[in-house]
C-alpha cells in the first residue's frame, strides 16, 4: 500500500542551525502539507502546497520556514535558524485532491537543544 | 475557518465493548470533510474514516463508523468490539472541500483506553 515517508524519524539540533526535513508524498498526490505537534498538543497545520506553489500558510509559518518539491518526488520543510520552541513532531501528509482523505507520514520528531 | 470540538480529554472502555467519541465542528463552509485519524503511544496519525458533508450515509470502515449529524453538527466515531490495540489519542479533524488545497483543522484529540 502507498505510503508517506518521512526522513530522518528524530533529529537532534542546536539552537540556530538550519534544519531540512524531508518526505516523500504518495506518488499520484496533487497536495502537499506540513503540520507541527508540540508533545501532548494538538497538531496544528503549517502550510500546504499545490502546482509548485504555496497554497496556504498558518501564521506560525514566518520567514524562518520554506517549502521546496525539488525533484518532483521529495517535498521539504527547511527551518532556517531553529529556536527551542520549534522542538515538536513534523508531519507531511499528502492527498489527491481536496475534499479526500489527507495521508500522513510516521512524523520527524525535531529536538532543539 | 473551521472550528474542532473534542470535549473528551479521556475515555475508558472494557474490551470488546463499544465506544462513542465524540466530536462537534462549526463551519461556514457548504462543502467539507470530516476525518479520525488514530495516533498511538509511537506518535505516527493513521487515518481511520472520512465523511463528506454531501454523502447521506453514515461511512463506516471495518469496526469504524461515523455517526454524522449534520443539524447537530457532529462527527462522533463509535469503535465497536473494543481491542486492546485500539488504546491511542483520536483526533477528529475537518477540513473545507471548496477551497483548493484546504488545510485539516484538528481538535484536543480524546485518549482513549481500553481494559481488559
Amino acid at each position: 500500500e502507498p505510503e508517506v515517508t518521512q526522513t530522518p524519524s528524530h533529529q537532534v539540533t542546536q539552537m540556530g542551525q538550519e534544519v531540512i526535513l524531508r518526505c516523500v508524498p504518495i506518488s499520484n498526490h496533487l497536495y502537499f502539507y506540513w503540520y507541527r505537534q508540540i508533545l501532548g498538543q494538538k497538531v496544528e497545520f503549517l502550510v500546504s502546497f499545490y502546482n509548485n506553489e504555496i497554497s496556504e500558510k498558518s501564521e506560525i509559518f514566518d520567514d524562518q520556514f520554506s517549502v521546496e518539491r525539488p525533484d518532483g518526488s521529495n517535498f521539504t520543510l527547511k527551518i532556517r535558524s531553529t529556536k527551542l520552541e520549534d522542538s515538536a513532531m513534523y508531519f507531511c501528509a499528502s492527498r489527491f485532491q481536496f475534499g479526500t482523505e489527507a495521508f500522513f507520514g510516521q512524523g520527524t520528531r525535531l529536538t532543539v537543544v | 475557518a473551521q472550528k474542532i470540538t473534542q470535549t473528551q480529554p479521556g475515555m475508558f472502555v472494557q474490551e470488546k465493548e463499544a465506544v462513542t467519541l465524540d466530536c462537534t465542528y462549526d463551519t461556514s463552509d457548504q462543502s467539507y470533510g470530516l476525518f479520525w485519524y488514530k495516533q498511538p503511544s509511537s506518535g505516527e496519525m493513521i487515518f481511520l474514516i472520512y465523511q463528506g458533508s454531501y454523502d447521506e450515509q453514515n461511512a463506516t470502515e471495518g469496526r469504524y463508523s461515523l455517526n454524522f449529524q449534520k443539524a447537530r453538527k457532529s462527527a462522533n466515531l463509535v469503535i465497536s468490539a473494543s481491542q486492546l490495540g485500539d488504546s491511542a489519542m483520536y483526533f477528529c479533524a475537518g477540513g473545507s472541500a471548496e477551497t483548493s488545497g484546504s488545510r485539516l483543522t484538528f481538535g484536543e484529540g480524546t485518549q482513549l483506553t481500553v481494559n481488559p
